[in-house]
């Protein structure tokens, strides 16, 4: 199995700054990657779909990228909603695993 | 617009089986691949199993050692989970997610069933 692992597992930023969080996979998958904001008690919601493709209707300060076995998320500018959990997901090959979570929480 | 809405999450003993569902409206299930995914009290998503839309190709999460099966409904427009010889570590929000535009990423996700195996 592919394991995917983010860093940090927890930020603590303020509103405004700019964040990266990063994802980290075991082999390579290409650009086969996912990116998901959950919100507590709230299903997943699909931010960026192959590493970099921004789902319509998502803010722009949101962006991914990377390849192979290194990505990144960035937010640009953190504001009030954007406090929440991020996940990565791997869709190179079964199981499609996620990574472990980062918990951003305002500073 | 697109809706799944799943059901029949509930408390049941370990041993026992369960079978979840997830209604699908504002598209059809022959257009998308369906997967269910699970996130246990206060961790992460864990993928469980994919219906392909063609329905000739399902996968399972190797955690599930062949106790759950996915299936759908076509008339229905439904998908199923059926769970069987559950244990505690089964306990979970029960979600069903779709990938329609995307080639990786689920563009939608329901609202989710909590599964309690307890004794």
């Amino acid at each position: 199995d592919i394991q995917m692992t983010q860093s940090p597992s927890t930020l603590s930023a303020s509103v405004g700054d700019r964040v990266t969080i990063t994802c980290r996979a075991s082999q390579s998958i290409s650009t086969w990657l996912a990116w998901y904001q959950q919100q507590p008690g709230k299903a997943p919601k699909l931010l960026i779909s192959d590493v970099s493709n921004l789902r319509s209707g998502v803010p722009s300060r949101f962006s991914g990228s990377g390849s192979g076995t290194e990505f990144t998320l960035t937010i640009s500018s953190l504001q009030p909603d954007d406090f929440a959990t991020y996940y990565c997901q791997q869709f190179y090959s079964f199981p499609y695993t996620f990574g472990q979570g980062t918990n951003l929480e305002i500073k | 617009q697109v809706q799944l809405v799943e059901s029949g999450g509930g408390v049941v003993q370990p041993g026992r089986s369960l079978k979840l569902s997830c209604a699908a409206s504002g598209f059809t299930l022959s257009d998308c691949d369906m997967h269910w995914a699970r996130q246990a009290p206060g961790k992460g998503l864990e993928w469980v199993a994919l219906l392909s839309k063609s329905e000739s190709i399902a996968y399972y999460g190797d955690s599930l050692m062949g106790r759950f099966t996915i299936s759908s409904d076509r008339s229905k427009n439904t998908l199923f989970l059926q769970m069987n010889s559950l244990r505690p570590e089964d306990t979970a929000v029960y979600y069903c997610a779709t990938v329609c535009e995307t080639s990786s990423g689920f563009d939608f996700w329901g609202q989710g069933t909590l599964v309690t195996v307890s004794s």
